[in-house]
């Protein structure tokens, strides 16, 4: 199994301020995605990290709130941008490999903007 | 990637079977039914998953009817830890796992 270490845990920032966080596997995988999920909320996948290409987003989200950069196999980041009030929330990155059986979560970054 | 549809909340009692239902009627041939979970402020958690036979491992069983339009999920003798929320997710091609609502399971002693 991989093993996913996400950085910061969390974090408490000012409105109007961005955040990047950072997902970094142990090995080598082709799938990582970013999700988000708000208080009391199930997740919301928000993009698949492609590398070496930009980011597929999901419907409502866009790379100017969430860009997102995948240099190599086992590293990705996540920027939230312009932070709002409404962008509190648990962001998680998940990996996997093309066709295989599961794919394995970070622990997540808990987000509070103020 | 079908839809899945769960109850919102469960109880089961510790040392029974926790049997955790749920419905995905659009599933499609190649679309595998998968489980995860997820303790209070960790992230999600793979249980089992499956095609169209069922399947057991060392934490769980998953029962998928014979039209695959739904599927239970078997925790043999839920203990206080199994207490989370369980999604049931239909993954296809891509790869994504989307997920819906789930059921809060809360086992009691």
């Amino acid at each position: 199994s991989a093993v996913i270490s996400q950085k910061p845990s969390r974090d408490i920032c000012q409105r109007g301020t961005s955040l990047t966080i950072q997902c970094q596997v142990d090995s080598q995988v082709t799938m990582m995605f970013w999700y988000r999920q708000q208080p009391g909320q199930s997740l919301t996948l928000i993009a698949t990290a492609n590398q070496g290409s930009e980011a597929t987003y999901e419907s409502g989200f866009v790379i100017d709130k969430f860009p997102i950069s995948r240099p190599n196999l086992t590293f990705s980041t996540l920027t939230v941008s312009n932070m709002s009030p409404e962008d509190s929330s648990i962001y998680l990155c998940s990996v996997g490999d093309r066709g295989t059986t599961e794919a394995f979560f970070g622990q997540g970054t808990r987000l509070t903007v103020v | 990637d079908a839809k899945t549809t769960q109850p919102p909340s469960m109880d089961c009692a510790e040392g029974r079977a926790a049997n955790l239902p749920c419905n995905h009627s659009t599933i499609s041939g190649n679309e595998y039914v998968y489980w995860y979970r997820q303790i209070h402020s960790q992230g999600p958690q793979y249980i089992i998953h499956g095609l169209k036979n069922n399947e057991t491992n060392e934490m769980a069983s998953l029962i998928i009817t014979e039209d695959r339009k739904s599927s239970t999920l078997i925790l043999p003798h839920a203990t206080l830890r199994d207490t989370a929320v369980y999604y049931c997710i239909v993954r296809g091609n891509t790869d994504k796992l989307i997920f819906g609502t789930g059921t809060r399971l809360q086992v009691f002693p």
